[in-house]
């Protein structure tokens, strides 16, 4: 048990599909994170919130969409996508943004698109 | 570009024996924290250890310790004493505040398998 909760664990979405992927963590941490990891390549760093607000968009496509409605809750807004898409998507918390602060991950959503 | 390199895709290793998994980093940035996660077949990361760019002596954790050699930027991850749920993927990850805000990056990772 980390702390941090993904739900679904496994997606399967045709491209025409709308899901999301939820996100909980109750460690009042205040920072989430959205990571993408597919098959050998890097964790690519998707978004973060920090106290609610957005801080970062690495260059994600609009068909991803995050929603952080409370400091517990990360969602991310599925629509459209693309069979590339198909990655293990991981959520993140850490106590803050600092430079020493470990991030707690879920054991992530495996999303196919077919 | 990648700041972060791992440059073993697979390690072996015998049961009871220690491995060295290797991290090198590329930043300009005085100030940076130095992470290693462990990714089991499961999926989830799972913290193992943190090293600062500051800190004099090199991090331990357990059977894991980290050998931080600033000049030459590399983390070095050593597990002791190898166990059979030591098999995993293995990921450096760091955290720059000036360059990328403080948030976590992370390398390509290592798969270590451990051989009974």
């Amino acid at each position: 048990e980390t702390g941090v909760t993904q739900t679904p664990r496994h997606l399967v979405m045709g491209m025409t599909n709308k899901k999301s992927l939820k996100c909980e963590q109750h460690l009042g941490h205040n920072a989430m994170y959205w990571y993408k990891q597919s098959a050998k390549k890097p964790l690519e760093l998707m978004f973060v919130y920090n106290f609610k607000e957005q801080t970062e968009n690495n260059s994600v496509p609009s068909r991803f969409s995050p929603e952080c409605p409370n400091s517990s809750h990360l969602f991310l807004h599925l629509h459209t996508l693309q069979p590339e898409d198909s990655a293990l998507y991981l959520c993140a918390s850490s106590q803050d943004r600092a430079g020493n602060t470990e991030a707690f991950f879920g054991q992530g959503t495996r999303l196919t698109v077919v | 570009a990648q700041k972060i390199t791992q440059t073993q895709p697979g390690m072996f290793v015998q049961e009871k024996e220690a491995v060295t998994l290797d991290c090198t980093y590329d930043t300009s940035d005085p100030s940076y924290g130095l992470f290693w996660y462990k990714q089991p077949s499961s999926g989830e990361m799972i913290f193992l250890i943190y090293q600062g760019s500051y800190d004099q002596q090199n991090a331990t954790e357990g059977r894991y310790s980290l050998n931080f050699q600033k000049a030459r930027k590399s983390a070095n991850l050593v597990i002791s004493a190898s166990q059979l749920g030591d098999s995993a993927m293995y990921f450096c990850a760091m955290r720059e505040p000036l360059y990328n805000n403080n948030d976590m990056r992370f390398g390509a990772g290592t798969r270590l398998t451990v051989k009974p």
